[in-house]
């Protein structure tokens, strides 16, 4: 069946603008996951999303990421007044449930210019 | 707080050379243990997990790892490597109730054909 995908799978902005980061996770995943990826780095974990639950925001860096996700569907992971060292990968995954295997997407490559 | 080390950033081996990668974890409680691998171009996928029960686990393409919850440890192994193994290998933690995975920096793996 469809993986996890993300939308763009680039995104080249200036800093100082916002971005939206969009992730379709595989169907019936009742958890979501949003990690990011600098250089050289490991994944860095950001929020997480299960069922209609409050998100786990403790991996946000800032009060400029902000994520929403619609029922058991779409998430979008906001970054407002972007900075140069927002500039990674950011992953996406999901899974059946939070005890479950995480499937990841192909990411999206953000860079602040 | 949680963390996860692997202790080789980039290891060059030739093709039938054996293969270990270590794997150490900070959590004092259950944990459920996984390597991912990322081939040039794709995306993460699972490469093999320890819930529970056998501490020794094997995963796809004939890669095992084991669990030694005494020395906090989950190293991957290979008896004899391939070109296309060539790849970043992350370890991951998931620790008690927590939803999102902590994950070592990753480990480069170039194998010589």
């Amino acid at each position: 069946g469809a993986g996890v995908s993300q939308s763009p799978s680039n995104k080249v902005t200036e800093k100082g603008k916002d971005v939206e980061l969009r992730c379709d996770p595989i169907s019936g995943h009742t958890a979501l996951y949003w990690y990011r990826q600098r250089l050289g780095q490991g994944l860095e974990f950001l929020i997480y999303f299960q069922g209609n639950s409050a998100p786990d925001k403790s991996g946000l860096p800032s009060d400029r990421f902000s994520a929403e996700r619609t029922g058991e569907s779409v998430s979008t992971l906001t970054i407002q007044r972007t900075q140069q060292e927002d500039s990674a990968v950011y992953l996406c995954a999901s899974s059946l449930e939070p005890v479950d295997t995480q499937y990841f997407g192909p990411g999206t490559r953000l860079t602040v210019l | 707080a949680q963390s996860v080390s692997q202790h080789n950033h980039h290891v060059i081996l030739s093709e039938a050379a054996s293969l270990e990668l270590g794997c150490n974890y900070s959590y004092g409680g259950t944990v459920n243990l996984f390597w991912y691998v990322q081939y040039p171009g794709q995306h993460l996928q699972l490469l093999l997990k320890y819930f529970s029960g056998d501490p020794l686990v094997k995963g796809i393409k004939g890669f095992e790892a084991e669990f030694i919850k005494s020395k906090f440890s989950f190293n991957l192994r290979k008896p004899s490597v391939q070109w296309s193994d060539t790849a970043e290998y992350f370890c991951a933690v998931k620790g008690g109730s927590q939803g999102n995975l902590i994950f070592g920096k990753g480990t480069k793996l170039s194998v010589k054909p």
